[in-house]
């Protein structure tokens, strides 16, 4: 089993729309958790960071679930400018971060 | 303020060359990381340094693959001899030691070997 695992997509949804992507995670020692968004042939940048509580950045949603060792991110009024891949990447030891292959996400007209 | 620099952008060589990847930080930070993506499985961690030192180096595939961080702003990823499997994208990022663990990444080198 990949130590953090994303369904690679592509999701494919119109403007406006609402779009949920999950992370699921083995080590329950993992502290930190991420979202970084990566645009095509560009480099990951942090989109946000996922704290227990939940959090939330303008139309961006992010959810801690410990006990089933996931982490989600919500895309609310999705914008064509959101297309992207969207990496989930967990700590596995201080400063060491593992990522998942990322989740597509195609937002059409 | 500069982002982490990385040359070559675009690297295209022969099977059996050596090729060496750079990196400079961002200044202040102490962590730096080497990472290759590939489409089959994603984005890895190669090795990562703290303040200069090799901390984990467990990603490295093999004994081709070495890496140097001879001072805070300056790293060298070498292959050699290089091979077609090495063909990816090698991502140098950096971070500070402040618990916070975001990562900031280079643009990138994209390597081709044929």
């Amino acid at each position: 089993r990949k130590e953090v695992e994303q369904d690679p997509g592509p999701f494919n949804v119109p403007e406006g729309a609402t779009v949920a992507f999950n992370c699921t995670y083995s080590n329950s020692a993992s502290q930190s958790f991420f979202w970084y968004r990566q645009d095509c042939r560009k480099e990951p940048k942090l989109l946000m960071s996922v704290y227990s509580s939940g959090n939330e950045d303008g139309r961006f949603t992010a959810q801690l679930n410990r006990a089933s060792q996931y982490i989600s991110l919500l895309i609310r009024d999705s914008k064509l400018s959101d297309s992207a891949t969207y990496l989930c990447a967990v700590t596995t030891g201080f400063q060491k971060l593992v990522f998942g292959t990322g989740t597509r996400l195609l937002v059409s007209p | 303020d500069a982002g982490v620099i990385q040359s070559p952008r675009h690297e295209v060589t022969e099977m059996g060359q050596e090729v060496t990847l750079r990196c400079k930080p961002i200044s202040g930070h102490d962590y730096l990381f080497w990472y290759r993506q590939t489409m089959m499985r994603g984005l890895e961690l190669l090795i990562y340094f703290n303040n200069n030192v090799p901390i984990d180096d467990s990603g490295m595939p093999e004994d081709r693959f070495s890496a140097k961080m001879p001072n805070a702003s300056f790293s060298t990823l070498k292959i050699q001899p290089s091979e077609p499997r090495d063909s990816a994208v090698y991502f140098c990022a950096s971070s500070m030691a402040d618990g916070y663990n975001e990562q900031f990444f280079g643009p990138g080198t994209r390597l081709t070997v044929l």
